[in-house]
């Protein structure tokens, strides 16, 4: 089966200072992965996606991610924190199995930025 | 923009009573599902939803819960009879049609609190 893992529930960083967030996967088959961002009191908004193209995957906001198979993972990155970046993210994968494509999320990491 | 909505955004009722979650998916979205979020745990699958009729479900989808997309435009999440366990933010999404390349679009979630 499909799973993410998200190494720490919340990271902590300065405004300015590199972002990065982690998450690996388990899968058995090449997986799709994705990163969502969710506001205080809002949805989730996909960020980026990997679909077996590029293995260094751009997003909205800055933000960027590395496919790593020998790794299984699919960090999060951002060169600078802004403090519009607080807000909890979600690494995910679709289950290549599900005729629906149903998203298998990660359990979240909580991002603060200090001033 | 085109947005996934969902009413209400906060539900309160006692264990034991019927309700209905409430979503209008993206207009011309052919795909639909539905997320659960416990608090403090992970986004989880419940239900996909493609002409008509179920697609997939998860085990937590049980004879409790049903979806309906009664017009057009809007698509229901029933839950029977509430248990004090379905407390949770219940996500709505849609996507536009098959293959990985159409992400599915979230709603701001509907936060059930069941007592």
């Amino acid at each position: 089966a499909q799973s993410v893992t998200q190494l720490g529930s919340h990271v902590s960083v300065s405004e300015g200072a590199l972002v990065l967030l982690r998450c690996n996967y388990s899968s058995s088959v090449p997986p799709y992965l994705f990163w969502y961002v969710q506001y205080p009191n809002q949805g989730l908004q996909l960020l980026l996606k990997y679909t077996s193209a590029a293995t260094l995957v751009k997003g909205i906001n800055g933000f960027e991610a590395e496919f790593k198979k020998s790794e299984t993972s699919f960090h999060l990155t951002k060169p600078s924190a802004h403090m519009s970046d607080a807000a909890e993210y979600f690494c995910a994968v679709s289950d290549p199995g599900s005729s629906a494509s149903k998203i298998i999320f990660g359990s979240g990491t909580r991002l603060s930025i200090r001033p | 923009e085109p947005e996934v909505t969902q009413t209400p955004s906060h539900q309160v009722t006692q264990m034991g009573q019927e309700v209905i979650l409430r979503c209008v998916p993206i207009s011309n979205h052919l795909y639909f599902y539905w997320y659960r979020q416990i608090l403090g745990q992970k986004v989880e699958f419940l239900v996909s939803f493609y002409n008509n009729e179920i697609s997939e479900k998860s085990e937590i989808f049980d004879d409790q819960f049903s979806v309906e997309r009664p017009d057009g435009s809007n698509f229901t999440l029933k839950i029977r009879s509430t248990k004090l366990e379905d407390s949770a933010m219940y996500f709505c999404a849609s996507r536009k049609g098959q293959g990985i390349y159409n992400e599915q679009f979230f709603g701001p979630g509907t936060r059930l609190t069941v007592l």
